[in-house]
């Protein structure tokens, strides 16, 4: 079946510093790709997604590309901000079906001023 | 406007009661997700309804748990004669068509549930 794969955390930045999460998926079909974030103490929110290959998400300063070739979907900031600390969802939602999502284990990233 | 909203917040039952949980969509939303958080095995898909149609309840772990929604609306989660790895966080979610591809997904902020 469909899974998310995305790397362990916690990572822990200092201000500035560049972020990646690493996440890859596998799927039957095409599916849309999304990153959620959990802020601490509030519910899931959608970050960004894209729904076919090649395409950019991006918001807030984070990106992601939707790479078919590699099935990546890895995030992406330049200058991670304290505000920025929280858990990380890679999601797929398949295709053909109810979007309903499959997604990854989290990962939580705290930044340090 | 509103979002989506759940009740209760937290709730604590004694191992082999029944519990109802509540989930309020976005008004003219027509699809509807469950979905756990816990420890052991992250975030888990239960079931979807959209509009009239019947629900996919794949995801649903054992026959103790069931939904309905009533109305095209509200929708109730109940677990029959709860277990301990039944703790969790459970989430609801709507979103305006859950048939359009990357449809987003409105979450609300989530029941804690624990069983003692």
């Amino acid at each position: 079946g469909d899974s998310v794969t995305q790397m362990e955390g916690p990572v822990t930045l200092s201000e500035e510093a560049f972020l990646t999460i690493n996440c890859t998926y596998t799927a039957t079909g095409y599916p849309s790709l999304f990153w959620y974030v959990q802020y601490p103490g509030e519910g899931l929110q959608l970050l960004l997604k894209a729904t076919k290959a090649d395409d950019k998400g991006s918001n807030k300063g984070f990106e992601a590309t939707y790479r078919k070739e590699t099935t990546s979907f890895h995030l992406e900031k330049g200058s991670v901000q304290v505000s920025d600390s929280a858990v990380y969802f890679c999601a797929l939602g398949e295709s053909g079906g109810y979007n309903k999502l499959i997604f990854g284990a989290g990962t939580r990233l705290a930044v340090h001023p | 406007g509103a979002g989506v909203s759940q009740s209760p917040s937290n709730k604590v039952t004694e191992k082999g009661k029944d519990v109802e949980l509540r989930c309020d969509p976005i008004s003219g939303h027509t699809a509807l997700y469950w979905y756990r958080q816990s420890l052991g095995q992250g975030l888990e898909f239960l079931i979807y309804f959209q509009g009239n149609s019947a629900p996919d309840k794949s995801g649903l772990p054992s026959d103790r748990f069931s939904a309905e929604r009533t109305g095209g609306s509200v929708s109730t989660l109940t677990i029959q004669r709860t277990q301990q790895e039944d703790s969790a966080v459970y989430l609801c979610a709507s979103s305006y068509d859950g048939s359009g591809q990357g449809t987003e997904q409105y979450f609300g902020p989530g029941t804690r549930l624990t069983v003692t």
